[in-house]
C-alpha cells in the first residue's frame, strides 16, 4: 500500500526564493498534518486539516508560511520568501480521525536547506 | 555561529536486555498517547498507543505504561535488538482533536 507521499525529498534554495512542498495523504484518511523537525525545536506541529478544512494553524511560524488542501488527496506547504532559519525537515502525516484521535502515518519528509 | 541543538537523552543498552524509555507529558486533558520510533533519515513510525482509560497496553515485544496521576508514560522494549536503535518520541492528544503534540525524544543505542 502506498503511504504518505511527499515531494521533493530534498530541496536546496537561496534566501528569498519561494518553496513549495507537496503531500499526498493515504487514501481514505480525513486528517492531514504538517510538522517541522529541527535540532533546536524537535517536532513541531505547524497546521492540520480535517476534511480539507484547516482546523489549527497556530503553529505556523509567520505569514511567510501558508498551507492549502484543495482536495482530499493533495496538500501544499508554501514558504515565501524563504529564509535560512526555515531550513528543516518538513513532514506530512495523515490519519483517519473518527473524532477521538488516531494513529498518524508519516511521510519520509522533505529536507529543506535555505542558503 | 555554532548552533546549539537539543540534547536528547540517550539510553544505551546491551543487545538482549530490556529497555525502558520514559516520557513526561504536559497536558492533564490529554487522553490519547502514542509512541513513535524514528530511524535516521526517515519519518516517525507508529509503535503502540494507549488511551487514558487504560494504564497498560502490550504489543509485540513492547509495553506502554500510563500513570495519569503523575502524567508519566513509559515504553518498555523486551529483548532489545540492534534494529531497535532509533529516536523514540512520545506524543499526546486530547480534547477530541487529532492534534498530536510530540515530546523531545530519547535516543536508544543498542550495543551488540
Amino acid at each position: 500500500d502506498a503511504g504518505v507521499i511527499q515531494s521533493p525529498r530534498h530541496e536546496v534554495t537561496e534566501m528569498g526564493q519561494e518553496v513549495t512542498l507537496r503531500c499526498k495523504p493515504i487514501s481514505g484518511h480525513n486528517s492531514l498534518f504538517w510538522y517541522r523537525q529541527t535540532m533546536m525545536r524537535g517536532l513541531e506541529l505547524l497546521i492540520y486539516f480535517n476534511n480539507n478544512v484547516p482546523i489549527d494553524d497556530s503553529g505556523m511560524p509567520e505569514d511567510r508560511f501558508s498551507a492549502k488542501m484543495p482536495n482530499a488527496s493533495f496538500s501544499t506547504l508554501k514558504i515565501q520568501p524563504s529564509e535560512p532559519r526555515d531550513s528543516a525537515v518538513y513532514f506530512c502525516a495523515s490519519s483517519f480521525d473518527s473524532g477521538d484521535g488516531g494513529e498518524l502515518f508519516f511521510g519520509e519528509g522533505s529536507r529543506l536547506t535555505v542558503l | 555561529g555554532e548552533s546549539v541543538g537539543l540534547h536528547l537523552p540517550t539510553l544505551s543498552v546491551q543487545e538482549g536486555d530490556n529497555s525502558i524509555i520514559n516520557c513526561a507529558y504536559s497536558n492533564s486533558a490529554s487522553d490519547y498517547f502514542i509512541w513513535y520510533k524514528q530511524e535516521s533519515g526517515k519519518g516517525p513510525q507508529f509503535i503502540i498507543d494507549i488511551r487514558s482509560n487504560m494504564d497498560k497496553r502490550q504489543g509485540q515485544r513492547v509495553t506502554v505504561l500510563l500513570n495519569k496521576t503523575v502524567k508519566h508514560l513509559s515504553l518498555q522494549i523486551a529483548a532489545t535488538q540492534p534494529g531497535d536503535s532509533a529516536v523514540y518520541f512520545c506524543a499526546e492528544a486530547g480534547g477530541n482533536t487529532g492534534k498530536l503534540i510530540f515530546g523531545q525524544g530519547t535516543t536508544l543505542q543498542v550495543k551488540p
